[in-house]
């Protein structure tokens, strides 16, 4: 089955501890990004990559790392997490960084950060 | 920069009413509008991806429209159902790669 697959879904950690957010596409999709969803503000894009070795800024890049070594992964990092990170997070994926390809999400990671 | 918006926040309707999302965005550059239902805790669901070549696309119940020199989108649900209840996102994609803007959503609660 095509997905987009994060984990953990669901994430409760400490201020300053670094944590990882995995996501892994199965279809060989070129573009990959990370958005979170606020509410008031709904989602935002943190950072995308258009292929691999690839990555730049999205709106909202303060506090975040990505990396993309590999074309199926696309890991967020947070070297050290604040509590105005606590958010959900969406990992999304897409044949192609350009026009006229559908954009495929994950199920979401709920961080709360204390 | 690509800004989107959707009125109303909130929509309360009966069951079996046809009703209309609308989505409006600033940049007329857009070239691709998608639909998503979001259920609670859950993730996005595409329903309608309307390219740029295209001013509309339909699905089941489900008809979304987009006019690019007004800037606005609307996605039309025809005979409402409680499983319809959900927050219907749209985005916006622009630029010269993939940059997706989304609105803030509408909120649709079907009554029986």
């Amino acid at each position: 089955e095509a997905q987009v697959t994060q984990n953990p879904r669901y994430l409760i950690t400490v201020t300053g501890k670094k944590l990882t957010v995995t996501c892994s596409q199965n279809m060989n999709h070129e573009y990959m990004s990370w958005y979170r969803q606020d509410p008031g503000l709904g989602l935002r894009q943190i950072y995308y990559s258009m292929n691999v070795e690839v990555t730049d800024k999205g709106d909202v890049p303060e506090g975040y790392k990505v990396s993309r070594k590999e074309k199926r992964n696309f890991p967020l990092i947070l070297e050290s997490p604040s509590p105005n990170q606590t958010s959900l997070y969406f990992c999304a994926s897409s044949l192609y960084a350009t026009t006229n390809t559908e954009a495929f999400f994950g199920q979401g990671t709920r961080l709360t950060v204390v | 920069k690509q800004e989107v918006t959707q009125i109303p926040a909130a929509l309360s309707v009966p069951e079996g009413e046809n009703l209309v999302l609308n989505c409006s965005f600033t940049d007329s550059a857009i070239y691709n509008l998608q639909w998503f239902r979001q259920d609670p805790g859950k993730g996005l669901t595409s329903l309608l991806l309307i390219q740029s070549s295209q001013r509309e696309q339909t699905s089941g119940r489900l008809n979304a429209s987009l006019d690019k020199s007004s800037g606005r989108s609307t996605l039309y649900i025809a005979a409402s159902q409680p499983g319809d209840s959900a927050t219907y996102l749209c985005a916006g994609y622009s630029g010269g790669y993939q940059k997706v803007t989304f609105g803030i959503g509408t909120k649709l609660q079907v009554i029986p």
